[in-house]
């Protein structure tokens, strides 16, 4: 098992240019997240997916979208990237059995927006 | 809504002595709650968790917590600090329908030889 993997591992962007990452899990995990990490403030759920075609806004939506086609795929996308954004993005899964619960993340992806 | 405050943004201890990294969480739900480390550079790792079985949490390298109700506490501790235990620890708390983890702001462990 690969885990949860995420493509790329780091990228520039100029301001306006827009972009996709990819996290992909083959665990088959039903829950899939996408979050942000800045200096000194842990990580921030962005958009988050209960299944396959479901997506949900969490804590820092604003300026991604997210889409949840296949249920090992879940992709972020930045329409218009802004310095704000410059960030190191984790993807992660999981599963949920009624009692207990782990989220496993991907290495992460390094955003870097001049 | 729930919330998690990591009481000391860095720890320093000598090599072989105890750590403690304090952790309190808020939660409307009865919550699970997590330990995860990042080393530098790297991915988050999951050190322990704990789901409302046993309230003493035995996880990887050594590390355990305490899960107290009464304090809405959930403390990381381990008796004897090694250098590569150096690295930034996350008290995490998760809940809700859509199990959404809330993470603290972090502590960063410096282990000094």
């Amino acid at each position: 098992n690969a885990g949860v993997t995420q493509t790329p591992k780091f990228r520039v962007l100029k301001t306006g240019q827009s972009m996709t990452l990819l996290c992909a899990q083959d665990m088959n995990h039903e829950y899939m997240y996408w979050y942000r990490q800045d200096p000194g403030m842990g990580l921030r759920l962005i958009h988050y997916s209960v299944g396959e075609g479901t997506t949900a806004k969490g804590e820092v939506p604003d300026g991604y979208n997210v889409s949840r086609l296949k249920k090992q795929n879940f992709l972020l996308g930045l329409e218009s990237a802004a310095p704000s954004q410059t960030s190191v993005y984790f993807c992660a899964s999981s599963y949920w059995t009624g009692r207990t619960d782990t989220q496993y993340f991907g290495p992460g992806t390094r955003l870097t927006v001049l | 809504a729930q919330s998690v405050t990591q009481l000391d943004s860095h720890v320093s201890v000598s090599e072989g002595t105890p750590v403690l990294l304090r952790c309190n969480y808020s939660s409307s739900y009865s919550p699970s709650l997590f330990w995860y480390v990042q080393h530098p550079n790297k991915g988050l790792q999951l050190l322990l968790k704990y789901t409302s079985a046993a309230t003493l949490v035995k996880g990887i390298n050594g590390f355990e917590a305490e899960f107290k109700k009464s304090e809405t506490s959930f403390h990381l501790t381990k008796p004897s600090a090694h250098m590569s235990d150096a690295a930034e620890y996350f008290c995490v708390v998760s809940s809700g329908s859509a199990r959404q983890l809330t993470f603290g702001s972090g502590t960063q462990l410096t282990v000094l030889p």
